[in-house]
């Protein structure tokens, strides 16, 4: 059974640019939520979604979004990037709704450079 | 103030010992993870717990809803375990909170 895949796994932006970030979920996992890590601020809630709805978002700019389409995977967007930006993005899966008994699956992140 | 908080922040053992890694948590939770961070960046889950202890192989870890409190323990530590231990909670309303982890390194 597949893991959690992210694509791209290391990219490098501008100051100004966009960034899509993709997330496929483990077959049957109706659940994906994304992370932000950095060196300074350690791991990050940014949002959660289940069967295609929003659950819940972090403390974070509305610069940063996300959608989840039918088939369950997601993208996350982040515009006009500034150079905080710059981290590990990390997607994550479970079976179910949050909250749930479910175990959460992590992908391996997508590595973000903003220069 | 981080609505969780872990200590130590580094620790290094021998292999073979005993450790134990705990966390502390300010907020209400529905559901407490122990997670495990390699270089590279992936993070596994080791356990998600809401009450009470849970053990698979070496691993075991506890909560105390009471105390607000959790450890993580490893019995006979092994260099493979060396990595980044992160606790996180999940509150009733669905808001994920991190620890800032705990760097362990198992010298052979």
């Amino acid at each position: 059974k597949a893991g959690v895949t992210q694509t791209p796994r290391y990219l490098i932006k501008t100051r100004g640019q966009q960034v899509t970030l993709s997330c496929s979920p483990i077959s049957g996992h109706r659940s994906v939520s994304w992370y932000q890590q950095t060196p300074g601020q350690g791991l990050q809630f940014l949002f959660e979604y289940f069967s295609e709805t929003q659950r819940n978002k972090g403390n974070f700019p509305g610069r940063f979004s996300g959608r989840q389409f039918s088939n369950s995977r997601s993208e996350m967007n982040v515009s006009t990037l500034e150079l905080g930006d710059s981290a590990l993005y990390l997607c994550a899966s479970s079976l179910g709704a949050s909250g749930g008994g479910n175990t959460i699956y992590f992908g391996e992140g997508s590595w973000l450079t903003v220069v | 103030k981080n609505e969780v908080e872990q200590s130590p922040q580094n620790l290094t053992a021998q292999e073979g010992e005993f450790i134990t890694i705990n966390c502390s948590y300010s907020v209400g939770i529905s559901a407490l993870h122990w997670l495990q961070q390699h270089p590279g960046g992936g993070i596994v889950s080791l356990f998600m717990l809401s009450s009470g202890k849970k053990k698979h192989g070496r691993l075991i870890a506890t909560i105390n809803i009471q105390e607000k409190h959790s450890s993580l323990h490893i019995t006979a530590s092994h260099p493979r375990d060396s990595a980044v231990y992160i606790c996180a909670v999940r509150s009733p309303g669905n808001q994920f909170y991190f620890g800032t982890g705990t760097s362990l390194t198992v010298i052979p």
